[in-house]
Parts: structure tokens; sequence; C-alpha cells
């Protein structure tokens, strides 16, 4: 069992529509929670960053960890065709190493 | 300025060859990271350097894979008698210092293809 489980998708859904995104994790020690955007053949870039259980929330971007359940979230409203791309979450326990999720590919249809 | 640069951005070798990977972290950035993309999948951690000293080596999959940073800078990836099954797309980060809060910047990957 991958110590980051994140469903692959696709995912497709009409412009303007609210999109939920999530992984699950193993690994109580991990303790930071990322996600991450990865356009086809670039880089991942960093999206969201949190420490704590809770929500955070970044214009149309909004965060959540459930550090009990170990459930992280990823939220995008007014979702835009620009927002299509592979979306990945990443966490770590304290060390410089990510644990990366599969990445769910999106897309956002005008 | 200058992201992460990575070069060959493709490369193509055959099965038993000997290659390397290439990574220009940004200027200033002490901390840089090697991850490896399968394709569908998420990047896997390889190693980490801090400096000129890997810090953490525990994701290289065999002693087929190393990479140095000698000057603290550039870092190679090298990859002895290579196999299919190390075609990926390699990825490399660098971080302004390795407190855990900061940002990894990933350039936009060596993609290898061993026939």
């Amino acid at each position: 069992q991958k110590e980051v489980e994140q469903d692959p998708g696709p995912l497709s859904v009409p412009e303007g529509a609210i999109v939920s995104l999530n992984c699950t994790y193993s690994n109580s020690a991990f303790q930071y929670f990322m996600w991450y955007r990865q356009y086809s053949r670039k880089g991942p870039e960093l999206l969201m960053y949190t420490y704590s259980s809770g929500n955070k929330e970044d214009g149309r971007f909004t965060a959540q960890v459930d550090k009990s359940s170990k459930y992280i979230s990823l939220f995008i409203r007014d979702s835009q065709p620009s927002d299509s791309a592979t979306y990945l979450c990443a966490m770590s326990q304290g060390a410089q190493k990510l644990v990366f999720g599969q990445g769910t590919r999106l897309t956002i249809n005008p | 300025g200058a992201g992460v640069s990575q070069t060959p951005s493709n490369k193509v070798t055959e099965k038993g060859k000997y290659v390397e990977l290439r990574c220009d972290p940004i200027s200033g950035h002490t901390a840089l990271y090697w991850y490896r993309q399968s394709l569908g999948q998420g990047p896997e951690f390889l190693i980490y350097f801090q400096g000129t000293g890997a810090a953490d080596d525990s994701g290289l999959p065999n002693d087929r894979f190393f990479a140095v940073r000698p000057e603290g800078s550039v870092s190679t990836l090298k990859i002895q008698r290579t196999e299919r099954g190390d075609s990926a797309v390699y990825l490399c980060a660098s971080s302004l210092n390795p407190a855990l809060t900061d940002t990894q910047y990933f350039g936009p990957g060596t993609r290898l293809t061993v026939l």
C-alpha cells in the first residue's frame, strides 16, 4: 500500500464548477501538506502549503487538512479552462523528502 | 529571474549505456533534489543535496544510480548500465535553504527513454 493515495481520474467538469480533489495517507508522521499543479511536459509548481489541520484559502483555491482522518483536500472555485492540469498532493514528515500522490488529471471544459 | 534548468530535455539511449543528466538550480539555492516521475505517476524522491554533500540518498533505487554536486551548485545524475525500466522523466528541484517550509522549485525535467 502506498503512503499517499490519490485518485488519478481523469476528472472533467464544466467551466465555473467547483472542483474537489483529495488524498488520503497512512503515515501519521506527515506534518506538512502541499498541492502542486503540473501542466503537460512541465515541472510541478507549488499551489498551496499547509501545516496544521483546518482550512487555508488563496484566491479561488482552498486547501483543507484533517489529520485525524488522514485526509486532505483541494477545492477550486469558479474553475477556468486554464486550471486544466494534473494536480499532485505532496507530504513531508520533517525532512526535505516529499512524498507525492499519483496525481489527478483535471480538465475544465469551456 | 531564471528558474531551474535541466539538460538535455530529452535523452534516448540504448539498454546498457551510461547517461548523465544535468541540473542547474536557481542561483543562491543551497538545497537540490532529484525526483523520478514515471508515466501516470507522481514524482518519487531520489536524493537530496545540502551544499556539496548528499544529505539523503535513500531514494536511489540501486547502485547503478549516482549523483554529484561538486561545487554546491550544478548537479549531475548518473545512471550506469541503463535498463528499460529506467525510462521516466527525471525532475530536479531546488530550494533556498533546507528549512522544511521552504518551497521546492522544479525544473521541466529530462525525459529519458531507454530502448
